[in-house]
């Protein structure tokens, strides 16, 4: 069992680059989300999906596209990278939402330049 | 909108003293749940706890223990005789029952130095 797993671990962009941040888990969650994590910010959500087909906006949604074609995976896509974009992204996955702990994939540290 | 505010940025303490990390939280609703998350050094998230608003027992796991006061709106975290393993940053977090584009709602982290 290996929970939540992240691809790449880290990642140097340059401007106007995108990407497709890899998130998988095996645990038949059906919840599944993206947070990012800037210096003394806490945690921020991006998107989530309650299910295989649906997506939602978290709270900073601008500059990054979500998918979930499947139960198991939730890529990020950055689809023009900007700095602003720089920080650690973690994917994390639960049963639900609200009262279920979220398991929390390793991060990625993008950088764009 | 929902808040967390973890007023004490860095904490450094020396090994075997007890500390508290406090934890204010926002909120209208009245079925929410609020969690704390730990990330040592090598930055992974590794969940400690979750309470619902309706059930303000404090708890205790070891050297750890949880203070819960609706009246204050307060969700504070004590280690006793702390561990230089226990160096990380801490994490309160708060849900509301739908979840939704609020999603966790985090505080903005602790620091917590245990010095040997």
């Amino acid at each position: 069992n290996a929970g939540v797993t992240q691809t790449p671990k880290f990642q140097v962009l340059k401007t106007g680059q995108s990407m497709t941040l890899q998130c998988a888990q095996d645990m038949n969650h059906e919840y599944m989300s993206w947070y990012r994590q800037d210096p003394g910010m806490g945690l921020r959500l991006i998107h989530y999906s309650v299910g295989a087909g649906i997506t939602d906006q978290g709270e900073v949604p601008n500059g990054y596209n979500v998918s979930r074609s499947t139960t198991e995976d939730f890529p990020l896509r950055l689809l023009s990278a900007a700095p602003s974009q720089t920080s650690v992204y973690f994917c994390a996955s639960s049963w639900g939402q609200g009262a279920y702990e979220q398991y929390f994939g390793p991060g990625t540290r993008l950088t764009v330049t | 909108a929902q808040k967390v505010t973890q007023a004490q940025t860095e904490i450094s303490v020396v090994e075997k003293e007890d500390v508290t990390l406090d934890c204010v939280y926002e909120t209208r609703d009245t079925t929410y749940y609020l969690f704390w998350y730990k990330q040592p050094p090598s930055g992974e998230l590794v969940f400690l706890i979750r309470r619902n608003s309706f059930d303000e027992q404090n708890e205790i796991s070891g050297r750890y223990s949880w203070n819960f006061q609706k009246s204050t709106s307060s969700f504070n975290f004590t280690i006793t005789a702390s561990q230089v393993v226990d160096s990380a940053v801490y994490f309160c977090a708060l849900t509301d029952s739908g979840g939704g584009a609020d999603g966790l709602t985090f505080g903005k982290g602790t620091h917590l130095i245990i010095q040997p």
